[in-house]
């Protein structure tokens, strides 16, 4: 069990550019989640994935956010036309999906820094 | 919607005491989960205690536990014997037992342990 793993941990971005983040979540886990973390404050959820499958998009996440889970496995994040609000911590966690109310297990997270 | 108070910005213990973080929460279900997550400086967050609704007693995790008060929708940790390992952010949380459980969280208690 490698945990959840997140590449880049940090992307510098000027405004106006696109970026893309990747997750690779634990092997057996069928639900994928990401979150976006600001200083100071607790992870927001944006959206969550049953194996390829979107089931459900957070308000916070604009029309510039797209996610995508191929196959089930890996996800992207990619966000278009980065602005400045953009900066943030995003966040991917993985459960089992097998139970209810099962513990998700967050990766490193991404450091997101528009300039 | 749910939603999750810490009212604690920061905290403090000295090393070997015990400390408690408070969290209040609300919402119109009556099955849910909650949850004590812990983020160190610059490193992962990771499940400290969860808690079934369901369940009358309290759940225990070696030195933490927590105070479960359903009634008052109050949910506190108490970590006992404090060590300079447990400095981090303290995050509650909370997740429906239905659908895809979306976790809110609140917005964290940064506890500092004093040798």
């Amino acid at each position: 069990d490698t945990g959840v793993s997140q590449d880049p941990r940090h992307k510098i971005t000027k405004r106006g550019q696109n970026v893309t983040f990747r997750c690779d979540p634990i092997s057996e886990h069928n639900r994928l989640y990401w979150y976006r973390q600001t200083l100071g404050q607790g992870p927001e959820f944006l959206t969550y994935f049953q194996n390829e499958a979107q089931l459900e998009k957070s308000r916070l996440l604009s029309d510039r956010f797209s996610a995508e889970r191929p196959k089930g496995s890996f996800s992207t994040l990619e966000i278009q036309r980065t602005e400045q609000g953009d900066s943030a911590m995003y966040l991917c966690a993985s459960s089992r999906g097998d139970r209810l109310g099962d513990t998700q297990y967050f990766g490193p997270g991404t450091r997101l820094t528009v300039l | 919607a749910q939603t999750v108070t810490q009212s604690q910005p920061e905290m403090s213990v000295q090393e070997a005491e015990t400390v408690t973080l408070s969290c209040t929460y609300d919402t119109s279900e009556s099955d849910y989960y909650l949850f004590w997550y812990k983020q160190p400086p610059s490193r992962q967050m990771i499940l400290v205690i969860r808690q079934e609704a369901y369940k009358q007693q309290n759940a225990t995790e070696n030195r933490f536990s927590v105070n479960f008060q359903k009634a008052a929708k109050s949910f506190s940790l108490k970590i006992s014997d404090s060590q300079l390992g447990d400095a981090a952010m303290y995050f509650c949380a909370y997740s429906n037992s239905g659908g895809y459980q979306k976790v809110t969280f609140g917005t964290g208690t940064k506890l500092q342990v004093i040798p």
